[in-house]
């Protein structure tokens, strides 16, 4: 079963707005991923944020993270079309030891 | 690095047969993890493999199939006999630590018809 539930299953921007992404979960976690997948390719790692953590920047990508509303959200700034992909959230929780549970994913179109 | 690589990229076949997926993980990663991608399902842990023994196989579908991994540099998914809905596109990842992140292939595509 899904860990995560990404909102919006689906976004399209225009080349330079900004991308947002939501991820919601269930149980106490260990730590929280985002990760990204292009069109018939494997998934890429893009940031890592532990639980005592509140917000973390690579970039141009900008995570938060909040605990008592179990729920992240990936900012992307000045999106490009190489931006076009899968978005997905992925948590360890505090009970299992090493297993990462993925989200649905939120599908990004960034348009020129 | 040559990260993680699976084989075959594609594979088709008919309802019956055995399938066999391959995996290399990352030299010097001692977590290995197969996931199945489908559109109805999303990504599924399957099972996953800390100093090559099996941690959790709890999300093996049934005992159609079955996963090895013999030595740190090889780990491999039987599916027999395979049947129609285990049509997917199967990950392999692997991790240096726990609970840090994971590196992907590029999948396997499995058409089972």
């Amino acid at each position: 079963s899904q860990q995560g539930e990404e909102d919006p299953q689906a976004l399209s921007i225009q080349e330079g707005e900004n991308a947002t992404m939501n991820c919601s979960y269930k149980t106490s976690i260990n730590n929280l991923q985002w990760y990204r997948q292009n069109s018939g390719r494997g998934l890429v790692h893009l940031i890592l944020i532990r639980s005592n953590e509140r917000e973390k920047h690579s970039g141009r990508l900008r995570v938060t993270l909040d605990t008592s509303k179990k729920s992240s959200s990936l900012l992307i700034t000045a999106s490009r079309a190489a931006d076009t992909a899968s978005y997905f959230c992925a948590t360890y929780d505090t009970g299992t030891a090493s297993k990462l549970t993925f989200g649905t994913g939120t599908r990004l179109q960034v348009t020129l | 690095d040559a990260g993680v690589i699976q084989s075959p990229r594609h594979e088709v076949t008919e309802m019956g047969q055995e399938v066999t997926l391959r995996c290399k993980p990352i030299s010097g990663h001692n977590s290995l993890f197969w996931y199945r991608q489908t559109m109805m399902r999303g990504l599924e842990l399957l099972i996953y493999f800390n100093n090559n023994v099996p941690i959790d196989d709890s999300g093996m579908p049934e005992d159609r199939f079955s996963a090895k991994m013999p030595n740190a540099s090889f780990s491999t998914l039987k599916i027999q006999p395979s049947e129609p809905r285990d049509s997917a596109v199967y990950f392999c990842a692997s991790s240096s630590q726990t609970r840090e992140k994971l590196f992907f292939g590029s999948g396997t595509q499995l058409s089972v018809l």
